[in-house]
């Protein structure tokens, strides 16, 4: 079946240019998750939601990050007025179920690669 | 703050060789640990994960040691190949929260050498 999706793969714009990531998570999962991988570093998590509600946004780094999902499905990340030091792989994940849901396998999907200028 | 530190940054192992690479946690409520390994450009992918209530998880050429009074884990990868050449990042996360987040290692990248 298809896997998490992620659009665009790569983005590049300007400091100061507001950009939106989009993720399409596996149907059925009702938890999403995204994290941010910088040059060299581990994940670091952002921001989880459970259907389309946010219980955990403790990663997010600043105000200029905010996501959204809608639908239960489709989840955008948006980053406004980027800063260089947003230029990172932006990561998205879905997991099955709220059972458990520390327990539960996620799946990444592949990924966008934000370079900021 | 550093939640798990993992190690080495990077390895490089002869086709047939043992690749160990190493996690230590400092949060005791972590109760499920995972490994997951990445390609270039994919995503993650989950290869095994341990929860403390065992020693020891062994699924192909793949096994977690745990000891669980150092806080420490690690991954034996047994008869390394050359398709093993990989990131592999160490995670650890609170199973009996309601969120699931995992707590990234900074990952090593293994390369198996034929």
């Amino acid at each position: 079946g298809a896997g998490v999706s992620q659009s665009p793969s790569n983005k590049v714009t300007e400091k100061g240019k507001d950009v939106e990531l989009r993720c399409d998570p596996i149907s059925g999962h009702t938890a999403l998750y995204w994290y941010r991988q910088s040059l060299g570093q581990g994940l670091e998590f952002l921001i989880y939601f459970q259907g389309n509600s946010a219980p955990d946004k403790s990663g997010l780094p600043s105000d200029r990050f905010s996501a959204e999902r809608t639908g239960g499905s489709v989840s955008t990340l948006t980053i406004q007025r980027t800063q260089q030091e947003d230029s990172a792989v932006y990561l998205c994940a879905s997991s099955p179920s709220p059972t458990s849901v520390g327990y539960n396998e996620q799946f990444f999907g592949p990924g966008t690669r934000l370079t900021v200028l | 703050q550093q939640q798990v530190k993992q190690s080495p940054q990077s390895l490089i192992v002869q086709k047939g060789g043992i690749s160990i690479i190493n996690c230590a946690y400092e949060n005791t409520a972590f109760d499920y640990f995972p490994w997951y390994q990445q390609f270039p450009g994919k995503g993650p992918a989950l290869l095994i994960a341990i929860r403390p209530d065992v020693s020891e998880k062994k699924e192909g050429r793949f096994t977690i040691s745990f000891n669980k009074s150092a806080k420490q884990f690690s991954l034996h990868i047994m008869d390394s190949q050359p398709g093993d050449s990989a990131t592999y990042f160490c995670a650890a996360s609170r199973g009996s929260s309601n969120t699931g987040k995992l707590i990234f290692g900074q990952g090593t990248t293994l390369q198996v050498k034929p």
